[in-house]
């Protein structure tokens, strides 16, 4: 079974504090992706990355950044927290090989920016 | 316009009803074509997967894809209180990294 876990639940955090929110998979996935998800809006794409060391944007990068040291974790950093990303974020590992590319998703992390 | 429009609800219906859910596209390079799942405070799950047109089912659940009209449908049979969540349409295509996801129904099944 696919399994995705994420470091927190629940964070609480300062405006101007420097977050990290770390995902790790356990199924030799290629591909992973951090997504926040706010009521309305459904999921968007913070960034994603292919491999080892590899980073795309996406959909909304500005205020965030990740890294990718290991194949397995793949982190994302909000440089300086502000209140406008308190959301649920979501991180998904995929994989294009072996016929069912479909993502999975970890339990996401409820962060809120005061 | 989106690349993925899906009707955020929210819909009630009695235990045992049968749900119709939808999403449209204008994307007519997606290929695949998925609905998740998610529980209130959860991560999404993956509920059924479909490559291309057609239909697909398992148990109580069948996917359709009209490729011409670029809709896509989920049913839930015999629905149940244990179904409410809010379901997600995502597609995707061929080659692409990026899954978009429609931004969810709010489905409420009532006992």
């Amino acid at each position: 079974d696919v399994k995705v876990t994420q470091s927190s639940r629940y964070l609480v955090k300062r405006t101007g504090e420097k977050v990290f929110l770390e995902c790790v998979q356990d199924m030799d996935h290629e591909n992973m992706f951090w997504y926040r998800q706010d009521p309305g809006l459904g999921l968007r794409l913070i960034y994603f990355s292919y491999d080892v060391k590899m980073k795309e944007k996406g959909d909304i990068p500005e205020g965030y950044s990740v890294s990718r040291e290991k194949k397995e974790r793949f982190s994302l950093i909000l440089e300086s927290a502000s209140t406008n990303q308190t959301s649920m974020y979501l991180c998904a590992s995929d994989s294009r090989t072996g016929g069912r590319d479909t993502q999975y998703f970890g339990p996401g992390t409820r962060l809120t920016v005061l | 316009q989106k690349e993925v429009e899906q009707d955020p609800g929210p819909l009630s219906v009695p235990e045992g009803a049968i749900v119709s859910l939808n999403c449209t596209y204008s994307n007519s390079a997606f290929q695949y074509f998925m609905w998740y799942r998610q529980y209130s405070r959860k991560g999404p799950e993956l509920l059924m997967y479909t490559y291309s047109s057609g239909n697909k089912e398992d148990g109580r659940f069948t996917a359709q894809v009209d490729k011409s009209s670029k809709y896509i449908s989920l049913f839930i049979r015999d629905s149940q209180p244990s179904d409410s969540a809010t379901y997600l349409c995502a597609m995707r295509d061929t080659g692409g990294f990026k899954t978009i996801f429609g931004a969810g129904t709010r489905l409420f099944v009532k006992a």
